[in-house]
């Protein structure tokens, strides 16, 4: 199984963006349209919050957004806010599944 | 509104079994795949396994092979994941989570904690 590759961890201050990188290989990101990101704030389960590359769940912040390029996915926040620290993970389609191994965002 | 609810967790002992359960409401469970996802203390989330939605497939991380099984009663809405020969290193909060295809982890239950110690 391959693995994707997120950087350990990223911050911000409130009312800025942050972009979090989620690479792959031509097998899995490069090739499907199937990327998802989920959050994880402390002691909670995940959450999805994109799908299939940029599509939002119904109840998700249009400040969450996400894109493709090549074998790299991104997931962008927009307007920075408290309650967006948490950890962030992306998966993607490929038999049998796999994850990043997750971002911590830190708001400053 | 989709709601999974994992139980069974607890404390066992190396070498020791656990079956774990997960009630699902809120959607059709027979129509979806359905998956484990575990996550160690402090570590990142690892897929475990998943089953087709009438039962006749089940894939499996290569860690689990041969010890770990997943089943499902789609009559009673529910998840089953069996652990035997457990490890130190199967000590995780175990996840069940809806699929919505193509690894599209849309729902997840509030998770069960393990611990596997002597």
């Amino acid at each position: 199984q391959s693995a994707l590759t997120q950087p350990a961890s990223v911050s911000g201050s409130p009312g800025q963006s942050i972009t979090i990188s989620c690479t792959g290989t031509s097998s899995d990101i490069g090739t499907y349209k199937y990327v998802s990101w989920y959050q994880q704030h402390p002691g909670k389960a995940p959450k999805l919050i994109i799908y299939e590359v940029s599509n939002r769940p119904s109840g998700i912040s249009n400040r969450f957004s996400g894109s493709k390029s090549g074998s790299t996915a991104s997931l962008t926040i927009s307007g920075l806010q408290a309650e967006d620290e948490a950890d962030y993970y992306c998966s993607s389609y490929i038999s049998g599944g796999v994850f990043g191994g997750g971002t911590k965002l830190t708001v400053l | 509104e989709v709601q999974l609810v994992e139980s069974g967790g607890g404390l066992v002992q190396p070498g020791g079994s656990l079956r774990l359960s997960c009630a699902a409401s809120g959607f059709t469970f027979s129509n979806y795949w359905m998956t484990w996802i575990r996550q160690a203390p402090g570590k990142g989330l690892e897929w475990l396994t998943q089953i087709k939605e009438d039962g006749s497939q089940k894939y499996y991380v290569d860690s689990v092979k041969g010890r770990f099984t997943i089943s499902r009663d789609n009559a009673k809405s529910s998840l089953f994941l069996q652990l035997n020969s457990l490890t130190v290193e199967d000590t995780a909060v175990y996840y069940c989570v809806k699929d919505d295809g193509y690894y599209t982890f849309s729902h997840w239950g509030q998770g069960t904690l393990v611990t596997v110690s002597s």
